[in-house]
């Protein structure tokens, strides 16, 4: 079945830091792949998105791209700020089908 | 254009009682979604709707039931509610088409405890 791994936190870096949290799915076919945010006490909100093999995703200075060969989509940044403490999700839609599956989330907290 | 919204936003309730969460969407959007989230274990779908009148089970639908009467909204009803339906539940609808087709707008939460 379809499945998304993502790295366990919480993770805590200082201001400036670079970010990288890793992704990897289980998925048939070519799915989209998806990091949404969501901050305390709030829903999710997509961060970033790709739609096929090699797609860079980006926004907010955050980065992924879609690595069919190694089925991963990690999330990087090169330089936090204590606004980006959020929990962090990859999730994958099929390509053939209607639902969404998420990772367990990847809680981040930047310290000033 | 308030996206997705839901109602209530804190609820505590009674073991065995009854409620109804009410998500409403104002972008057109076909498929909506009833989510719970629990610590460490990420988000769960607990039911769907493809389109007004049509409803499926999700990976988590025991307990729960659901109704898309209307295009635009989605309600999640807890028939006798346990203490294991404490959890924060979320409302998600995506777009056939368009340039946001794909992306999933998620609601603030409801969060529900029972005691």
């Amino acid at each position: 079945g379809n499945s998304v791994t993502q790295m366990e936190g919480p993770v805590t870096l200082s201001e400036e830091a670079f970010l990288t949290i890793n992704c990897t799915y289980t998925a048939t076919g070519y799915p989209s792949l998806f990091w949404y945010v969501q901050y305390p006490g709030e829903g999710l909100q997509l961060l970033l998105k790709a739609t096929k093999a090699d797609d860079k995703g980006s926004n907010k200075g955050f980065e992924a791209t879609y690595r069919k060969e190694t089925t991963s989509f990690h999330l990087e940044k090169g330089s936090v700020q204590v606004s980006d403490s959020a929990v962090y999700f990859c999730a994958l839609r099929p390509s053939d089908g209607q639902n969404f599956v998420f990772g367990p989330g990847t809680r981040l907290s930047v310290l000033p | 254009n308030a996206g997705v919204t839901q109602t209530p936003k804190f609820r505590v309730l009674k073991t065995g009682q009854s409620m109804t969460l009410l998500c409403a969407q104002d972008m057109n959007h076909e498929y909506m979604y009833w989510y719970r989230q629990d610590p460490g274990m990420g988000l769960r779908l607990i039911h769907y709707s493809v389109g007004e009148g049509t409803t499926a089970k999700g990976e988590v639908p025991d307990g729960y039931n659901v109704s898309r009467l209307k295009k635009q909204n989605f309600l999640l009803g807890l028939e006798s509610a346990a203490p294991s339906q404490t959890s924060v539940y979320f409302c998600a609808s995506v777009g056939l088409a368009g340039p946001k087709y794909n992306e999933q707008f998620f609601g603030p939460g409801t969060r529900l405890t029972v005691l």
